[in-house]
């Protein structure tokens, strides 16, 4: 099966700095799915960016793909305490289901 | 709407205890899916149930059983609770069109102790 991998596991930045934390993925995908989690939370769809497309935005978001790496990054601009959170990339994998990696911990220090 | 609910949010048991973990969703999505989250290993597939009436296995299927009940509900039982399944579950829902996938809606989660 598809396994997302963030990189890096961990990340302690200061209010106000850019967040940037990557996944790669090992077949060809359908397209890339990012979730946050607040801590004891449920996970929360950020954003999906499909295999066609290189570039996404969404308000502070934006996420890239580049299928020749088989890499996404994801990127926080601006950030602020209530980014806090964990950041998993999901990758499809056939059958409505997906794969996903085991996490980027960001801690936004106010 | 109340999205994707599950009951219940703690729950303790014995080594060999049984119990059900409930799901529900109330956005008329066809797509339903269980996952086990464990320190450091991200989520694990459990069971998914790709549409009404079908239940097939993910990456982690020992020690579980499932039931999609209706198009709503879709829950999880642990036959006889072992200390490895000491874990946080979390039910999720999706639309489901053939190929297409679709972003998933996760419920609050169950953090179950097995002692």
């Amino acid at each position: 099966s598809q396994q997302g991998e963030e990189d890096p596991q961990a990340l302690s930045i200061q209010e106000g700095e850019n967040a940037t934390m990557n996944c790669s993925y090992k077949t060809s995908i359908n397209n890339l799915q990012w979730y946050r989690q607040n801590s004891g939370r449920g996970l929360v769809h950020l954003i999906l960016i499909r295999s066609n497309e290189r570039e996404k935005h969404s308000g502070r978001l934006r996420v890239t793909l580049d299928t020749s790496k088989k890499s996404s990054s994801l990127l926080i601009t601006a950030s602020r305490a209530a980014d806090t959170a964990s950041y998993f990339c999901a990758t499809y994998y056939g059958n409505n289901r997906l794969a996903f990696g085991k996490g980027n911990q960001v801690v936004v220090i106010p | 709407n109340a999205g994707v609910t599950q009951t219940p949010k703690f729950q303790v048991l014995k080594t060999g205890q049984s119990m059900t973990l409930q799901c529900a969703q109330d956005m008329n999505h066809n797509s339903m899916y269980w996952y086990r989250q464990d320190p450091g290993m991200g989520l694990r597939l459990i069971y998914y149930s790709a549409s009404e009436g079908t239940t097939d296995k993910g990456e982690v299927p020992n020690g579980y059983n499932v039931s999609r009940l209706n198009k709503r509900e879709f829950s999880l039982r642990l036959e006889s609770a072992a200390p490895s399944q000491t874990s946080v579950y979390f039910c999720a829902s999706s639309r489901a069109d053939s190929g297409s996938p679709y972003e998933q809606y996760f419920g609050p989660g169950t953090r179950l102790t097995v002692t």
